[in-house]
């Protein structure tokens, strides 16, 4: 069975703190993504993670991964209240081409 | 282009009746998706199509869903009868397939049976 696990599930931060949350997934994968939900929005895509070793930067949010270690990581830089919302690793692979497989998300919440 | 459409936004049904959700892909996608959002269970895929044929439906809960895709601009999504344990939101997404970059959701259905 697919699995993607994803901690911490819920993260309380400082503004200007750095954190990572981490994504592991349990079989060969080939493309990995992250995810943002807002409450009561839809999913918006973030990143594409194509390949071993791949990183992406957008603002204060960098994603990378490492298919070795069947692991993902999105690090927060410098974080800020906008950056609060739900965010979900998503892999895509294995016998199952076009199936995305979700992890549990985790509920990011800024503080002053 | 206008992303994947859903509707409607929100339904509210009494149990034991039918309900329909309807989502229209980005054109040229070729992979459909629907998805159900719970706090529960989290995002759980129900069914995907590939040009509009079934590929996966080992998601779909029980005989009560059904889906089709007459054609590449259009899906459904049936529940007959609902039950209160189907309130959830279901989204629908598209694709290019396995190569593709990204895959796009929709703004989801809020479905609530009472």
């Amino acid at each position: 069975e697919l699995k993607v696990e994803q901690n911490p599930l819920f993260l309380s931060m400082q503004e200007g703190k750095n954190y990572t949350i981490y994504c592991n997934y349990s079989t060969t994968s080939d493309r990995l993504y992250w995810y943002r939900q807002d409450p009561g929005k839809s999913l918006e895509s973030l990143f594409v993670l194509l390949s071993n070793g791949a990183v992406k930067q957008e603002g204060r949010l960098m994603a990378s991964l490492d298919t070795k270690a069947r692991l993902s990581t999105l690090h927060i830089t410098a974080a800020v209240h906008d950056l609060s919302a739900t965010y979900f690793c998503a892999f895509a692979g294995g016998t199952s081409y076009g199936k995305l497989t979700f992890g549990q998300g985790t509920i990011l919440t800024v503080h002053p | 282009d206008a992303g994947v459409i859903q509707s409607p936004r929100h339904e509210v049904t009494e149990m034991g009746q039918e309900v329909t959700l309807r989502c229209k892909p980005i054109s040229g996608h070729d992979y459909l998706f629907w998805y159900r959002q719970t706090m529960m269970r989290g995002l759980e895929l129900l069914i995907y199509f590939n040009n509009n044929v079934p590929i996966d439906d080992s998601g779909m809960p029980e005989d009560r869903f059904s889906a089709k895709m007459p054609n590449a601009s259009f899906s459904t999504l049936k529940i007959q009868p609902s039950e209160p344990r189907d309130s959830a939101v279901y989204f629908c997404a598209s694709s290019l397939g396995p190569g593709a970059r990204g895959y796009t959701f929709g703004s989801g259905t809020r479905l609530t049976v009472v």
